[in-house]
């Protein structure tokens, strides 16, 4: 039981690139989400997703995109890469709506 | 102002020591209040989640919530130096995981 795994740990990007990160999980959770963490910010929800094929909004989505094809992945894409969006992000997901659970491990990202 | 204001720290304190992470809140609204352990790159995990107002213990940590003063305490007694790692505190007016406030962490040591 690897619990929630994300894909890459590290990235470095230039400024205009895009990038995919993957996340999974393993416990048959409904719900996962996405989310980014920044010095002296705490995190803050990018977007989320409460089911198979369904995606919302939410604090900060701008520059980001999301698909839920399967239940246990769930994708951020990035499609032009801008400095702002360095940080470090983390997927999470859970069985019910009442509280993000379980956390993966986190990519660091960072945008040249 | 932010929403959820958490003191950053660092607080170092000896082993064996009571140790106490506070957060204060303006939303009179929240009445889901949650505790994370972070440590250093890691995912956060949740340690405690409560709801209104009230103590809730488990094992050596204790959670506290005054809502008339808008205030929540984590208590750790017998701290370790395993216990060492940021603390977030988080809360939410809805059961809903996707309208969480996260605070932006208070950076604990224990010293052996």
């Amino acid at each position: 039981n690897a619990g929630v795994t994300q894909t890459p740990k590290f990235r470095v990007l230039k400024t205009g690139q895009s990038m995919t990160l993957l996340c999974a999980q393993d416990m048959n959770h409904e719900y996962m989400y996405w989310y980014r963490q920044d010095p002296g910010m705490g995190l803050r929800l990018i977007h989320y997703s409460v089911g198979e094929g369904t995606t919302a909004k939410g604090e900060v989505p701008d520059g980001y995109n999301v698909s839920r094809l399967k239940k246990q992945n769930f994708l951020l894409g990035l499609e032009s890469a801008a400095p702002s969006q360095t940080s470090v992000y983390f997927c999470a997901s859970s069985y019910s709506n009442t509280g993000a659970g379980y956390f993966g491990p986190g990519t660091r990202l960072t945008v040249t | 102002q932010k929403e959820v204001e958490q003191d950053p720290g660092p607080l170092s304190v000896p082993e064996g020591a009571i140790v106490s992470l506070n957060c204060t809140y303006s939303n009179s609204a929240f009445q889901y209040f949650m505790w994370y352990r972070q440590y250093s790159r890691k995912g956060p995990e949740l340690l405690m989640y409560t709801y209104s107002s009230g103590n809730k213990e488990d094992g050596r940590f204790t959670a506290q919530v005054d809502k008339s003063s808008k205030y929540i305490s984590l208590f750790i007694r017998d701290s370790q130096p395993s216990d060492s790692a940021t603390y977030l505190c988080a809360m939410t007016q809805y059961s809903s995981a996707s309208k969480i406030i996260f605070g932006s962490g208070t950076r604990l040591s224990i010293r052996p």
